[in-house]
């Protein structure tokens, strides 16, 4: 049963720490998204990739958050310094569109859910 | 993307059919209706999308009104499983710079023993 997969799956860290989520898209998918879900915003994309290249990032505040992929089965969002108003569940998501049908469907891994103190 | 209307909660008793509206007044002729659920603590899920026929798969069934302007995800046999977030979602179909979902806040559907 292929699935996005994601670590780590709880963080607690203090202000001002690195944080780096990682996450395994399923085998095949060259479309990776990063989101970000707050009771206050809901869920937010930050951004996303295809081919590991990224296509929009415009979600993502640039001046603590990066996010690459290294290789096709590793995706990585990191925090650098992190705040307290990051405190998050990051949800990872891939897919594999198929023009020009109209199938787009984005499988979502279980999200990592991070605490900044 | 067109924007969604979706009312913020409703209940189901168990074993009852479950229909979610969503109203998509502005939608594009190009734009396909996507339907989402997130149980709690976990991901989203897919579940259909349709452009203007209806359509129905192992999970549900989604009608889309012959105007296009809402439509109604039809649970026929809700379990208590099903209680989630039901996120509709209307974008264009195409890939590239269009592929990203925009959530907005969905109903919370809770199903009832």
């Amino acid at each position: 049963d292929a699935r996005v997969t994601q670590t780590p799956r709880h963080k607690v860290t203090e202000m001002g720490q690195e944080v780096t989520m990682r996450c395994q898209p399923i085998l095949g998918h060259n479309t990776v998204f990063w989101y970000r879900q707050t009771m206050m915003q809901g869920l937010e994309l930050l951004a996303y990739f295809r081919n590991r290249a990224p296509l929009d990032d415009s979600g993502m505040p640039k001046d603590r958050f990066s996010a690459e992929m290294p290789d096709a089965t590793l995706a990585t969002l990191k925090i650098q310094p992190s705040e307290p108003r990051d405190s998050a569940v990051y949800f990872c998501a891939s897919g594999l569109p198929i023009a020009p049908i109209s199938y787009n469907e984005q499988f979502f891994g279980p999200g990592t859910r991070l605490t900044v103190l | 993307d067109a924007k969604t209307t979706q009312p913020p909660s409703m209940d189901c008793a168990e074993g009852r059919a479950a229909n979610l509206p969503c109203n998509h007044s502005t939608i594009s002729g190009n734009e396909y209706v996507y339907w989402y659920r997130q149980i709690h603590s976990q991901g989203p899920q897919y579940i259909i999308h349709g452009l203007k026929n209806n359509e129905t798969n192992e999970m549900a069934s989604l009608i889309i009104t012959e105007d296009r302007k809402s439509s109604t995800l039809i649970l026929p046999h809700a379990t208590l499983r099903d209680t989630a977030v039901y996120y509709c979602i209307v974008r264009v179909g195409r890939g590239g710079s269009n592929y990203k979902l925009t959530f907005g806040k969905g109903t919370l559907l809770t199903v009832n023993p």
